[in-house]
Parts: C-alpha cells; sequence; structure tokens
C-alpha cells in the first residue's frame, strides 16, 4: 500500500522569505502522479501544483515548485517570497496512474507567514 | 468554468439521527466524484468514490453511505450517526480522461454530532 509522509506538523517563515516542506512517500508502482494542495483558514482545499512522476523536470507554478526525486521518492515544495496568504495547512497526495484518482494524503504541514 | 456546491456549510445533528450531505458539481458531465473526511484539521480520509451513476465504492467501512441519483449530484447520508461521525466532510470531482486526473474540491460541510 502506498503510505505519504510529511514530517513536519508546523513550519514558519518570514514574509518575503523562502520556506521548503518536505514529503515522501512509499509505493512500487512506476506510475503515479503527486501533488500539493492548500488548506486556508477557509478549510477549502486548494490546488497548488502537480507533478507527473515520469516527468523529470521539476513542475513550476509562480512562486511554488517542487522538488521531485524519484529514486529517493521525496517531493518537496518551495515557496519563494512567502506572503502572508500563503498561510495554510498544506498536503502532499499520491495517487496511482489509471486508478480512478484515488489520493493518498499525508498528515498535512501548517505553515505560518509572519509579517 | 466547472464549480462544485456543497450544502449544508455547517450541521450540528444529535447523536442517533440520520444524514444527507449534498454535493453538487456544474460545467461538466460524467465526472468523476468522491468523499473524503477531515478529522482534527489533519490529513482527509476517502471514504467514497464514483466513477458514474451506480458505480459507488467505497474505501472504509463505517456506518455512512453514498448514492449518487443523478450524474453530477453526490450523496453522503447516514441512518443513525455515531459521535465518531463528527468531522469535516469534502467533496471532490474529477475528470477521468485527462493526462493528469487531478481533483477539485467543494468548500465543505462541517459536522458536529453532540
Amino acid at each position: 500500500a502506498q503510505t505519504v509522509t510529511q514530517s513536519q506538523p508546523e513550519m514558519s517563515v518570514q514574509e518575503a522569505e523562502t520556506v521548503t516542506l518536505s514529503c515522501t512517500y512509499d509505493t512500487s508502482e512506476n506510475n503515479y502522479y503527486l501533488f500539493w494542495y492548500k488548506q486556508p483558514p477557509s478549510r477549502q482545499m486548494i490546488l497548488v501544483i502537480r507533478q507527473e512522476a515520469y516527468k523529470q523536470q521539476n513542475a513550476t507554478e509562480n512562486r511554488f515548485s517542487v522538488n521531485f526525486q524519484k529514486a529517493a521518492k521525496s517531493f518537496s515544495l518551495k515557496i519563494s517570497d512567502s506572503q502572508l496568504g500563503d498561510t495554510a495547512m498544506y498536503f502532499c497526495a499520491f495517487m496511482k496512474g489509471n486508478q480512478g484518482g484515488k489520493l493518498i494524503f499525508g498528515q498535512g504541514t501548517e505553515l505560518s507567514v509572519k509579517p | 468554468s466547472q464549480t462544485i456546491h456543497q450544502w449544508p456549510a455547517t450541521l450540528v445533528q444529535p447523536v442517533g439521527s440520520p444524514l444527507s450531505l449534498e454535493c453538487t458539481v456544474e460545467g461538466t458531465s460524467n465526472p468523476n466524484l468522491y468523499w473524503y473526511r477531515q478529522a482534527a484539521g489533519r490529513g482527509l480520509q476517502l471514504l467514497f468514490y464514483s466513477i458514474g451513476i451506480d458505480q459507488i465504492s467505497s474505501e472504509v467501512p463505517q456506518n455512512l453511505s453514498a448514492s449518487r441519483p443523478q450524474d453530477r449530484q453526490f450523496i453522503l447520508s447516514s441512518k443513525k450517526l455515531l459521535l465518531s461521525d463528527s468531522g469535516f466532510y469534502l467533496c471532490a470531482w474529477s475528470v477521468g480522461d485527462r493526462v493528469i486526473e487531478t481533483q477539485y474540491f467543494g468548500p465543505g460541510t462541517r459536522l458536529l454530532v453532540l
């Protein structure tokens, strides 16, 4: 069975600085996808970024980028120029290819951006 | 564009009472639909998923059930609520014919069972 581990329950960063959130996963699959979701205080889950396992190039979305290390089964999220609105719970998620879209979530990292 | 609605937003129910949570998706057809539960602000647990009408799979045995009366409507129900059913319930949709089947979530329902 696949598992997703986020080893940092809480993190904080100063506004305008850079922070990296860690995520590791365990799978024997070769075809899969990885996601980072953000859950602000409103509790709505918002997609931040996604990565196909077969792509070596790391995904980037504006200030958000990932460091995908397939051999190490690591999928960290880097937030550059942190903003107060980035304060949220961040979840890493795994999905096997061709599995009806079932997501397996990590336990989350609570990020606080301080002014 | 696609939107997903959930209601009610908040619900307080006594133990032993029935439950019905509704999720509706607009702007797409034949979506895959999902129900998740989130306890104590931590990870999400997949409860049910549906790849079509009359095609519903349960991931976790419990006293909850799901139904899909219409293509874009997904209902989460219980005949008798337990205290342990309290939590935050999220509905999500995805389209299965994309390169990456990405799930998009609704605003959620906060359920408190007393």
